[in-house]
């Protein structure tokens, strides 16, 4: 079954900061990896989305990585906003199963002016 | 266009109240799904449905039942309310489970069973 780890829980940083948050899944099968924006009481938006073939993918500021083989991926975050203060959600489809998105818990951050 | 939007946006009910919920996308996507946020535990899915007239089981179905007669709408339906049922409800929609799409999610549903 797969299983998919953010860590930190949660984070806080000055503006300016770059930052990175990770996310970790246990089966390397997966057919892509999506990063998710969460504001409070707010639903979910898909920031980026990296197809197994692909290493990275990059928006704006944002910057995100994967290592299929070592079940990783980064988000790299450049010169860190308050309006960035929001939960990160990575999420994989896998190749097997009938659970075409597994979450992970997320990484609340705190963007301090 | 619209996006996913979903309706009631908060919800109180009593224990053994049934209730619908309701999900629609005005984008012709292919394939709709519900999930339930919950603290400490993550997003799980629900129900999913590839195309009208197609459901599936996610992860936690029990207590839940969908059904999908047109492309854009996939409503959830809790059959008895329960206390453990108290969470906040996704919809999401892509253009296809077999594509390798970004999945657009509603605003949510807020749900107290009492």
């Amino acid at each position: 079954k797969q299983e998919v780890t953010q860590i930190p829980a949660a984070l806080s940083v000055p503006e300016g900061e770059n930052l990175v948050l990770n996310c970790s899944f246990t089966d390397s099968a997966i057919y892509n990896l999506q990063w998710f924006r969460q504001d409070p009481g707010k639903g979910l938006t898909s920031l980026l989305l990296i197809q197994s073939s692909q290493r990275e993918q990059t928006s704006g500021r944002l910057n995100a990585s994967l290592d299929k083989s070592s079940g990783r991926s980064t988000l790299y975050i450049a010169a860190s906003q308050p309006g960035d203060s929001a939960t990160y959600l990575c999420a994989v489809e896998s190749e097997a199963g009938n659970t075409p998105l597994v979450f992970g818990k997320g990484t609340r951050l705190s963007v301090i002016a | 266009n619209a996006g996913v939007t979903q309706t009631p946006k908060f919800q109180v009910l009593k224990t053994g109240q049934s209730m619908t919920l309701q999900c629609a996308q005005d984008m012709n996507h292919e394939y709709m799904s519900w999930y339930r946020q919950d603290p400490g535990m993550g997003l799980r899915l629900i129900h999913y449905s590839v195309g009208a007239g197609i459901t599936d089981q996610g992860e936690v179905p029990n207590g839940y039942n969908v059904s999908r007669s047109t492309t854009e709408d996939f409503p959830l339906r809790l059959l008895s309310a329960a206390p453990s049922q108290t969470s906040v409800y996704f919809c999401a929609s892509s253009y296809s489970i077999e594509v390798q799409e970004t999945q657009y999610f509603g605003p949510g549903t807020r749900l107290l069973v009492l």
